[in-house]
Order: structure tokens, then sequence, then C-alpha cells
């Protein structure tokens, strides 16, 4: 299958402090990035999303930054909360010629108390 | 229903066992998708159904693997004489149709145990 993770890797981070995700994508070709969430036992939830033109995208307590030269998404969260514990997943989607939605390899956010 | 719905949330069958899984998207959502994902592992890419166009396969791992869609609207997966390595939770997710650039809604997945 595409673009599978193998043993998600793990950031580890203080309540409070802030996180900082990274993806990095396949297909230069793509112009549509979404950052998704998952806790445990439930389907990913959308969080944030950013369309190719922009190179930055901030929501509440979230920013996404796209670096299209080297294909490369961050999420940002600020000020952590034991809340935001969870699998993160960014994915890439093209427009009308591709509407595929392919995920990249998740990281597991744990907040310590 | 308002999110995507999918059925049964849990499914034990036995090695050799043919399964469906079933996937009810948002109504008006013509995009469908469908992945599979391991204990602790990200999501694989299985089946793409877009309005009327012939579905992107691409990702489906054997012939035992298939999936429709009738009448644009209901989904089911199916897994013909399951493996152990089929394992896994399936997810499905809708979105609107091409040209809106919008994110996919998930399901909760169904859990499939082959024993």
């Amino acid at each position: 299958g595409e673009s599978v993770g193998l043993h998600l890797p793990t950031l580890s981070v203080q309540e409070g402090d802030n996180s900082i995700i990274n993806c990095a994508y396949s297909n230069s070709a793509s112009d549509y990035f979404i950052w998704y969430k998952q806790e445990s036992g439930k389907g990913p939830q959308f969080i944030i999303d950013i369309r190719s033109n922009m190179d930055k995208r901030q929501g509440q307590r979230v920013t996404v930054l796209l670096n299209k030269t080297v294909k490369h998404l961050s999420l940002q969260i600020a000020a952590t909360q034991p809340g935001d514990s969870a699998v993160y997943f960014c994915a890439e989607t093209g427009a009308v010629s591709s509407y595929k939605l392919i995920f990249g390899s998740g990281t597991r956010l744990l907040v310590r108390p | 229903g308002a999110g995507v719905s999918q059925s049964p949330s849990n499914k034990v069958t036995e090695k050799g066992k043919d399964v469906e899984l079933r996937c009810d998207p948002i109504s008006g959502h013509t995009a469908l998708y469908w992945y599979r994902q391991s204990l602790g592992q990200g999501l694989e890419f299985l089946i793409y159904f877009q309005g009327n166009s012939a579905p992107d396969k691409s990702g489906l791992p054997s012939d035992r693997f298939s999936a429709e869609r009738t009448g644009g609207s209901v989904s089911t997966l199916t897994i013909q004489r399951t493996q152990q390595e089929d394992s896994a939770v399936y997810l499905c997710a809708s979105r609107k149709g091409t040209g809106v650039l919008t994110e996919a809604f998930f399901g909760q997945g169904t859990r499939l145990t082959v024993v």
C-alpha cells in the first residue's frame, strides 16, 4: 500500500510547551495538505489544512507551515495540553486531476503532565 | 446521518471465511476512500471512488480484496478467504467532489480480527 508508516516515531513534550510535528510529502503535484489527529480507538479527525499557494496557516493553538521547495509540512501546537496526546498524520492530495488522499507516516505525541 | 458510519464496529472471523465491511458516507459526498490501519501503524490506502468514474484500486493488496459503491452512496469492502494478516482496522472516509478542496471525514472504523 502507499505511504504506510512503520513503528510510529514518538514526540514527548512537557505540558505547556510548544510541539512541532514534521512530515515529508511525496508528490510535488499535490496542492492541498491536511493534518489529522487520531486518538486511540477512533478515526482520524481534521485539525487544519493548507493549500499549496500558501506557506502558513493558523488556527486555534495550531499552525501549519508548508515548504514546497523541500516538500515539507510541519504542525505546530502551542501550549500543548494532555488532550493533545494522540497520533498525528499529514495527508496530501491533488486537485481535480487526482483526488486520491495519501497519508504520511504518523507521529505519536505524548504530553507529560 | 451527520457523519460517516461504518458497520460492524468489530468483526471476528475464522481464517478462510469471507467478510463484508460497510460504509455509509456523508450525504452528498461523491468521493469515498477505504484505508487499512494495522496496530500502531499508519493509514494504508486501499481504494478510492469518485462519482461515476472507475475506482482507483491501486492500493488493494491482493485479488481477495474488492469494493463496490452502489448508487454513488453506500460502499462495501469485501475480503475473501481471510488470512490472519488481514487483521486490522478498516477505515472509510468521504469527501466532497473534485474541484472542492476540503478535508475527508472518517468513520470510526471496523476492527477486523481473523482467528
